[in-house]
């Protein structure tokens, strides 16, 4: 199993403001995944972070908005740039352990973009 | 393009009777079929995978490539029970995520 911890829990920002989240894992991992969650909405798959190379974005996402870095095995954030009201979601990380029987999830940040 | 479709947005009913908790797949290959809970307050995690045959807290989830579902089961709902349901599928390293459904167990 995997211990995700990630920073911060919540918080209120200004439009046009960035705000960066971390990601903690306690053990070393290949792939780091960030994802979004609307308001009413599932799961949507921002990028998958590997260590050592460029992350990888879905279809609507951007590095220019969306940031990320993957300096190590074990850690990882992600910028929200240039926030909009249309940003606040829930931001969660997560990693798929080698072996593990699924995913695991941070406690998601919840993002207010006033 | 692969998708995961969870009907029900809300689910009610009452302990002790069954309840079944349906997700549909669209995909190509054979992706890997999971069911994720979400309690209030608590962090997404998973509940379990269709790979294991497996049955966690009374829950069981049959695959049926034939209908492309994976319906998730439990022939006695508890109040604890209460809480999101999401179903995915991976194929590869990414995960898909239906839209979930929020299960209420009433006294």
């Amino acid at each position: 199993s995997a211990v995700i911890s990630q920073k911060p829990s919540r918080d209120i920002c200004q439009r046009g403001t960035s705000l960066t989240i971390q990601c903690q894992v306690d053990s070393q991992v290949t792939m780091m995944f960030w994802y979004r969650q609307q308001p009413g909405q599932s799961l949507t798959l921002i990028a998958t972070a590997n260590q050592g190379s460029e992350a990888t974005y879905e279809s609507g996402f951007v590095i220019d908005k969306f940031p990320i870095s993957r300096p190590n095995l074990t850690f990882s954030t992600l910028t929200v740039s240039n926030m909009s009201p249309e940003d606040s979601s829930i931001y969660l990380c997560s990693t798929d352990v080698l072996g593990a029987r699924g995913a695991f999830f941070g406690q998601g940040t919840r993002l207010t973009v006033v | 393009a692969q998708r995961v479709t969870q009907p029900e947005k809300l689910l009610s009913v009452f302990k002790g009777a069954p309840v079944e908790l349906k997700c549909n797949y669209s995909y190509s290959g054979s992706p890997e079929l999971f069911w994720y809970v979400q309690y209030s307050r608590q962090r997404l995690q998973l509940l379990l995978r269709h790979i294991s045959r497996e049955s966690i807290k009374g829950f069981t989830a049959d695959l049926n490539k034939g209908e492309t579902s994976f319906h998730l089961k439990k022939p006695f709902a508890q109040e604890e029970d209460s809480a999101m349901y999401y179903c995915a599928a991976r194929g590869g390293s990414r995960l898909t995520f239906g839209e979930g459904t929020q299960l209420t167990v009433n006294p």
